[in-house]
This record gives structure tokens, sequence and C-alpha cells, in this order.
């Protein structure tokens, strides 16, 4: 079955540590992934897509077909990362994404 | 352009009420989608539209209707709202062709007694 994976409902780091949200998938064509953020009381709005490479706010994700898997990852987290983080997968000839159930980020000071 | 529009952003009703949450998007968009957000279950589909007059159902669409007759609105019917329907719900718009961005409503807060 086609599906998006977020093992993590929650993580919880210090500021200045390294950040890495998980990000499995299952689906045997060629994906198209996007990483969502939701701060506090905000609209979800998009972070970033594989196809894109780029970095956005630090973060950065890279595709590993391999291991299906499209982690989130930044070097040093900062206390305004803290938000709820969503994967996206679009599966072939769709139209809307299927998303993870989404990792809470907190960073602590 | 205001993008996506969602009203209310707050309401609570009684089990049994109906009652339509409204989306309108500037965008031009032709693919419209409502989500509901529940603790540790993350965003789930309850129907989407590929165009005016065309809607289908996702993930959950049991106890909402929708219709689409123009390309800017798409608004969510609650038939029968029951304390299961609690929930934020967003709606989200993206353009035509695969694989486009979703841009985001505001949400509505629905609580159900």
């Amino acid at each position: 079955a086609q599906r998006v994976t977020q093992p993590e409902k929650l993580l919880s780091v210090f500021k200045g540590a390294p950040v890495e949200l998980k990000c499995n998938y299952s689906y045997s064509g060629s994906p198209e992934l996007f990483w969502y953020v939701q701060y506090s009381r905000q609209r979800l709005q998009l972070l970033l897509r594989h196809i894109s490479r780029e970095s956005i706010k630090g973060f950065t994700a890279d595709l590993n077909k391999g291991e299906t898997s499209f982690h989130l990852k930044k070097p040093f987290a900062q206390e305004e990362d803290s938000a709820m983080y969503y994967c996206a997968l679009f599966f072939g000839g769709s139209y809307i994404p299927t998303f993870g159930r989404g990792t809470s980020l907190i960073v602590h000071p | 352009n205001a993008g996506v529009t969602q009203t209310p952003k707050f309401q609570v009703l009684k089990t049994g009420q109906s009652m339509t949450l409204q989306c309108a998007q500037d965008m031009n968009h032709e693919y419209m989608s409502w989500y509901r957000q529940d603790p540790g279950m993350g965003l789930r589909l309850i129907h989407y539209s590929v165009g005016a007059g065309i809607t289908d159902q996702g993930e959950v669409p049991n106890g909402y209707n929708v219709s689409r007759s123009t390309t800017e609105d798409f608004p969510l019917r609650l038939l029968s709202a029951a304390p299961s329907q609690t929930s934020v719900y967003f709606c989200a718009s993206s353009g035509r062709g695969f694989s486009q961005p979703q841009h985001f409503g505001d949400g509505t807060r629905l609580s159900i007694l």
C-alpha cells in the first residue's frame, strides 16, 4: 500500500543541537515529496520540496530512493524552529498529496 | 491576493446541528481540498475537487458533503454534527498539474458539544 510514515510524534532537542525529522514512504514509482511546517496557531506552509534541492531556514532534505526516505535535517536547531512538521507525498497520477501524521518539534533554550 | 480564506475561524455547535464551513481562493486554482487535523492523526483528507462540478471522497468523508459550483469556492457541509467531528479543519488549493504545492487557509476550529 502507498503510505507516508513519520515515526516520531514528538522530537525534543536543545538549541544548537542537530535535528533530523524522519519521513519514510512506501511507493514503487517516482515520488514527489514535500515538507510543510505549521507554527503555533498558524496555517500550514510549504517548507521545501525535493526537486528544488533548496535549503530553507537552514533545513535540507534529501530523497533516498534506496531507503525510501526523505528526512528533514538542520545542523543547529533554533527555538523558532519549534513547530509541527508534515511530510507529504504525491503518488503517481495524483493531484492531492498524502500527508504523514506529523512530528512536533520542540527546541528548548 | 488573500490566498485561501476560511470562515468562520471558530464555531461551537450542538450535536445534531448542521453548518457549512466556507472556503474561497483567489488564485484561480483548479484543485481544492478539505482536511481535518486531529492530535496524533495528522492531516486527513475529507473531500477534494479537481475542478468546478467535480468532487471526490478522501480518506474520511462520512458525515460531510461538498460541492464546487465555482472555481473559487469549495464549502464543506456538516449534515448532523457529532462530537467526533470536533477538530480543526483546513482548506487547501493548488494549481493545475501534478504535484503542485498546496496553499492552506488559516483553519476553522470546530467544537461539537
